[in-house]
């Protein structure tokens, strides 16, 4: 069975630029969640998509966005880069809320 | 909100030494209870879990209890190796219907020197 794969796995963008990151979900899975992972914060919730639909978002401002197509895969999008939005940024899809979530390996963004 | 406190590293260990990493909670209700496992350049994989009080979630020979009474999830594992160094996360799920949101800990580096 293929686990979360996301692409791609690294980037660099500049400031003022956006970004579009993508994420499949394992096969039958329809939550997929981002996660943004910097030294300083650790792991935080950016929001959770479920059918197409975002049923909980995280603390972080309008510039990050997402979306979820019909097949449950799912993108994420950053406009107006700033320095402080390089991070690893995870995907993780999820069957039901007490078995787990399941993790890609991340996409590396440096803005620089 | 819920939030999940667990131990400082780094910790540094020997071979075939105990680990335990400790780890408590806040939470409402009944949350879901989970480690999770980073190795380096990689996404977290899910080493185990438990659901409900006294549960006892296990995996490559690690263990941790559910303990509704002191909100804790204590990771253990009595013999380490070289392959065990990681940083390990504690982390739990809200109490509400449909709440898939993880909320970890701040991540614990564990090094086992040979």
């Amino acid at each position: 069975k293929a686990g979360v794969t996301q692409t791609p796995r690294y980037l660099i963008k500049t400031r003022g630029q956006q970004v579009t990151l993508s994420c499949s979900p394992i096969s039958g899975h329809r939550s997929v969640s981002w996660y943004q992972q910097t030294p300083g914060q650790g792991l935080q919730f950016l929001f959770e998509y479920f059918s197409e639909t975002q049923r909980n978002k995280g603390n972080f401002p309008g510039r990050f966005s997402g979306r979820q197509f019909s097949n449950s895969r799912s993108e994420m999008n950053v406009s107006t880069l700033e320095l402080g939005d390089s991070a690893l940024y995870l995907c993780a899809s999820s069957l039901t809320e007490t078995g787990g979530a399941f993790f890609g390996q991340g996409t590396r963004l440096t803005v620089v | 909100g819920d939030s999940v406190t667990q131990m400082e590293g780094p910790v540094t260990l020997s071979e075939e030494a105990f680990l335990t990493i400790n780890c408590t909670y806040t939470a409402t209700g009944y949350p879901s209870l989970f480690w999770y496992v980073q190795y380096p350049g990689e996404g977290l994989q899910l080493l185990l879990k438990a659901t409900k009080a006294d549960d006892k979630g296990s995996n490559k020979g690690f263990e941790a209890t559910y303990r509704k009474e002191t909100t804790s999830f204590h990771l253990e594992k009595g013999s380490v190796q070289v392959s065990d160094s990681a940083v390990y996360f504690c982390a739990l799920t809200g109490t509400l219907l449909n709440d898939y949101k993880l909320s970890f800990g701040a991540g614990t580096t564990v090094t086992v020197r040979a």
